[in-house]
């Protein structure tokens, strides 16, 4: 079955660091690749998509590769804010239905100053 | 702001009882899933529905049902609770059939503690 793997939290990174969440994934299909965000508070919010094998999604300074040959799709940050802080959730969701996410189970990032 | 809004925030109730989870999508949203994010886990799809009909299932028996109204509101109902069933629901919503090219937007969810 389809599935996420996401790397374990929590981060904890000072104000301008590099940021880099591993996700890989498990398809039966051909999927589209997702991080979503969730500030304190706050809904799951769409941070940035890929629809097929090398696509770049990027987002206010976050960029993550769909790669095929090593079914991932790492999240990367050149320099993270304070305002970062939030959970991010790898998911993927299959071509052929593209009726329901599968999400990782979420990785939480502290950034202090 | 998403506007999709899910009532009530938080939920307190005892085994084997039913509840019933509300919310509110944005006009011309004709599609709602629900998802149930226990703790420490990602969200688990329960089911979609597009225009009214369920279109879609998770792994989830079923006492969870629900209903999507043409008002653009929708309900979660769960019979026979478990303390399982305590988690976060997450309530999405978007305007087209599929997640693919259309975006989803997520309510902030229901707490619901079964005690």
């Amino acid at each position: 079955g389809d599935s996420v793997t996401q790397m374990e939290g929590p981060v904890t990174l000072s104000e301008e660091a590099f940021l880099t969440i591993n996700c890989t994934y498990t398809a039966t299909g051909y999927p589209s690749l997702f991080w979503y965000v969730q500030y304190p508070g706050e809904g799951l919010q769409l941070l940035l998509k890929a629809t097929k094998a090398d696509d770049k999604g990027s987002n206010k300074g976050f960029e993550a590769t769909y790669r095929k040959e090593t079914t991932s799709f790492h999240l990367e940050k050149g320099s993270v804010q304070v305002s970062d802080s939030a959970v991010y959730f790898c998911a993927l969701s299959e071509s052929n239905t593209g009726n329901q996410f599968y999400f990782g189970t979420g990785t939480s990032l502290t950034v202090i100053p | 702001e998403t506007g999709v809004t899910q009532s009530p925030t938080h939920l307190i109730k005892t085994r084997g009882q039913q509840v019933t989870l509300r919310c509110s999508s944005q006009s011309g949203h004709n599609t709602v899933s629900w998802y149930q994010q226990a703790l420490g886990q990602g969200p688990q799809f329960i089911f979609q529905y597009y225009r009214e009909e369920e279109n879609g299932r998770g792994n989830f028996p079923p006492r969870f049902s629900g209903l999507q109204f043409p008002n653009y509101s929708s309900e979660l109902n769960v019979n026979a609770l478990e303390l399982d069933d305590s988690a976060l629901y997450l309530c999405a919503s978007s305007s087209g059939q599929t997640i693919l090219n259309t975006e989803a937007f997520f309510g902030q969810g229901t707490r619901l503690t079964v005690v």
